[in-house]
């Protein structure tokens, strides 16, 4: 079965220093995603990616983050200057022109800024 | 936009216990559900999912659903439990638009125990 992957699974970083998080969404799939998921809290949305371009972001997804598919096949995320609140489990999805349900997760990346 | 909110937070079973987990949903026209499951150290995975028609739906792992609209709840069942079942369950709802991100309840821990 086909899975979308997640690289590195653990990234422990120094506040103020740059991150950025890869993901290799499902090849044929079209929409991409960016979820986080800070300890003991829920999944929340920050980002989604089709055609190319932001189609949503959350209030959380500010200035300091972006996303890019610099090629076909991975789609990441960037946090430029990052804030110890950033602490978080990070999971990219993505799923075909099938519903909303069929989102495909990673296995996450664990952020911990220090 | 439609929400999702989770009353159980942490849930202890013995084996073969009936599992009930509450999720309710506020009003917001088409009502689509899901339950998407995260085993320890693992992605999120879908349960199952209600669009229309049948209210009560059935998912993998033995896992249920049902759909009662005038209490605007969606509670995740299952007759009994096994330890393998040891997860954190996340209600989630779908946004509108076409690149459709999930919102997601708090989740509900729920631990069995042998």
């Amino acid at each position: 079965e086909p899975e979308v992957t997640q690289t590195p699974s653990h990234q422990v970083t120094q506040m103020g220093q740059e991150v950025i998080l890869r993901c290799v969404p499902i090849s044929n799939h079209l929409y991409f995603y960016w979820y986080r998921q800070i300890l003991g809290q829920k999944v929340e949305f920050l980002v989604s990616f089709y055609n190319n371009e932001i189609s949503e972001k959350s209030e959380i997804f500010d200035d300091q983050f972006s996303v890019e598919r610099p090629d076909g096949s991975n789609f990441t995320l960037k946090i430029r200057s990052t804030k110890l609140e950033d602490s978080a489990m990070y999971f990219c999805a993505s799923r075909d022109t099938q519903g909303p349900e069929t989102q495909y997760f990673g296995p996450g990346t664990r952020l911990l800024v220090l | 936009a439609q929400s999702v909110s989770q009353h159980n937070h942490h849930v202890i079973l013995s084996e073969a216990a009936s599992l009930e987990l509450g999720c309710n949903y506020s009003y917001g026209g088409t009502v689509n559900l899901f339950w998407y499951v995260q085993y320890p150290g693992q992605h999120l995975q879908l349960l199952l999912k209600y669009f229309s028609g049948d209210p009560l739906v059935k998912g993998i792992k033995g896992f249920e659903a049902e759909f009662i609209k005038s209490k605007f709840s969606f509670n995740l069942r299952k007759p009994s439990v096994q330890w393998s079942d040891t997860a954190e369950y996340f209600c989630a709802v779908p946004g509108e638009g076409t690149a459709s991100k999930l919102t997601f309840g708090t989740g509900t821990r729920l631990q069995v125990t042998l």
